[in-house]
């Protein structure tokens, strides 16, 4: 169990649709990241937060964003969803968010789209 | 000069045999290089990581090569078991400003151990 907690596990909706994905951090660490895998493009960095502020942007499409709250749970909005948005979405977090911090993943949320 | 490139894609070894996973990379500023286990239905996991400063790592039956020259880096998983059969991700990331962290990751290996 690596601690990051993730909700919900499976999230199935049509296209068109907003979903929230949600990732609690493990204890005690400050830095949120989200990555989205897919079979086509595999495992890709989507956007970081640190104490509450982005830190980093990767390939994140406009018709996502998210936010790290004062607890530091992060949630990731994805709206107007298209069939390609179909995927695993993973919270990874790190104690700073240097580069040399281990990064600990949860279990994901799959996302389909029908 | 962002990517990392992962080969094989995938893999098949005989129990008590040698695992052997290769990554390349362009970008020299990358500094932090870890290697990732994911189950099915499971996140990566953290294995084993190494810093360009040294040319080998190891934990247990997990060890990491380091070419710096060369900008590739491996990991060997010696005396392979069925338990390990899964898909190992190697990745990359380099110093940004202060608390940037992104991996960029290798595009997967599927390892079969078989008994």
């Amino acid at each position: 169990d690596s601690g990051v907690t993730q909700t919900p596990k499976h999230l199935i909706t049509a296209t068109g649709q907003r979903v929230t994905l949600r990732c609690s951090p493990r204890s005690g660490d400050l830095s949120v990241y989200w990555y989205q895998q897919s079979l086509d493009q595999g495992l890709q960095f989507l956007i970081q937060y640190y104490n509450g502020e982005e830190r980093a942007k990767g390939n994140i499409l406009e018709r996502f964003s998210a936010q790290q709250f004062p607890d530091l749970h992060s949630e990731l909005n994805l709206s107007s969803l298209e069939l390609g948005d179909s995927a695993l979405y993973f919270c990874a977090s790190s104690i700073s968010g240097q580069t040399n911090q281990p990064q600990h993943f949860g279990d994901g949320t799959r996302l389909s789209i029908l | 000069q962002q990517q990392v490139k992962q080969s094989p894609q995938s893999l098949i070894v005989q129990k008590g045999g040698i695992s052997i996973i290769n990554c390349a990379y362009e970008n020299t500023a990358f500094d932090y290089f870890p290697w990732y286990q994911q189950f099915p239905g499971k996140g990566p996991a953290l294995l084993i990581a190494i810093r360009p400063d040294v040319s080998e790592k190891k934990e247990g039956r997990f060890t990491i090569s380091f070419n710096k020259s060369a900008k590739q880096f491996s990991l060997h998983i010696m005396d392979s078991q069925p338990g390990d059969s899964a898909t190992y991700f190697c990745a990359a990331s380099r110093p940004g400003s202060s608390n940037t962290g992104k991996l960029i990751f290798g595009q997967g290996t599927t390892l079969q151990v078989k008994p």
